[in-house]
């Protein structure tokens, strides 16, 4: 069964420093979301993609947080520099094909910022 | 705008007891419904959807959940809780089938044996 691939599964960073996330969508899956769950709460949407265009990117804190999807395939979401409240679960989804309206997660990068 | 309330942070249960999860909805279009599951330290898995053809909808691992427009909710069930059900649960909704998903902030169902 095709999967939502994610790495690094975890990752610790210090303050101020450089992080990058990736993912890979299911195979033939137009649609990629991040999305960003901190501890005790829903996951929330930071980035939807159609292809390799950004269709909402409202909820982004783009001064720090940067996210691509060249050739419309994987995906990279980045935060530079890292703060304390980054400290999260980041989350990345894929929908398309026949089911389109299912958003498939992968297992998700759990980041801690010291 | 949507959103979702999940009434109850914590639900405890014993093994082979009805489990009945709560979720209301506010949304201002015909919405699409989702129940997630959510494992420790793992991503979210779908357990069911509501996409408005019939109002009772049948998941996986034996959950089922009933969309009442009447009542703005769609609260999840299962007749015989197992300790394997024990997992955070989300209810999320949409404005379509590409939209993204606004999520409820959780239930965390304990199964005691």
């Amino acid at each position: 069964e095709a999967e939502v691939a994610q790495s690094p599964r975890y990752k610790i960073t210090e303050k101020s420093q450089a992080v990058a996330f990736w993912c890979d969508p299911i195979s033939g899956h137009a649609t990629l979301y991040w999305y960003r769950q901190i501890l005790g709460q829903g996951p929330e949407l930071l980035v939807q993609f159609q292809d390799e265009s950004v269709v909402d990117d409202s909820q982004l804190p783009k001064d720090r947080f940067s996210a691509e999807r060249l050739k419309g395939v994987d995906s990279t979401l980045k935060i530079q520099p890292a703060e304390l409240g980054d400290s999260a679960m980041y989350l990345c989804a894929s929908s398309g094909g026949q089911a389109s309206y299912e958003q498939y997660f992968g297992p998700g990068t759990r980041l801690t910022v010291t | 705008a949507q959103s979702v309330t999940q009434l109850g942070s914590h639900v405890s249960v014993s093994e082979g007891a009805l489990v009945l999860l709560r979720c209301n909805y506010s949304s201002s279009v015909p919405p699409y419904l989702f129940w997630y599951v959510q494992y420790p330290n793992q991503g979210l898995q779908l357990l069911l959807k509501y996409t408005s053809a019939a109002t009772l909808v049948k998941g996986i691992n034996g959950f089922e959940a009933e969309f009442k427009k009447s009542e703005t909710s769609f609260h999840l069930t299962k007749p015989s809780a197992h300790m394997s059900d024990a997992a955070e649960y989300f209810c999320a909704v949409s404005r379509s089938n590409t939209d993204k998903l606004i999520f409820g902030t959780g239930t965390r169902l304990q199964v005691f044996p």
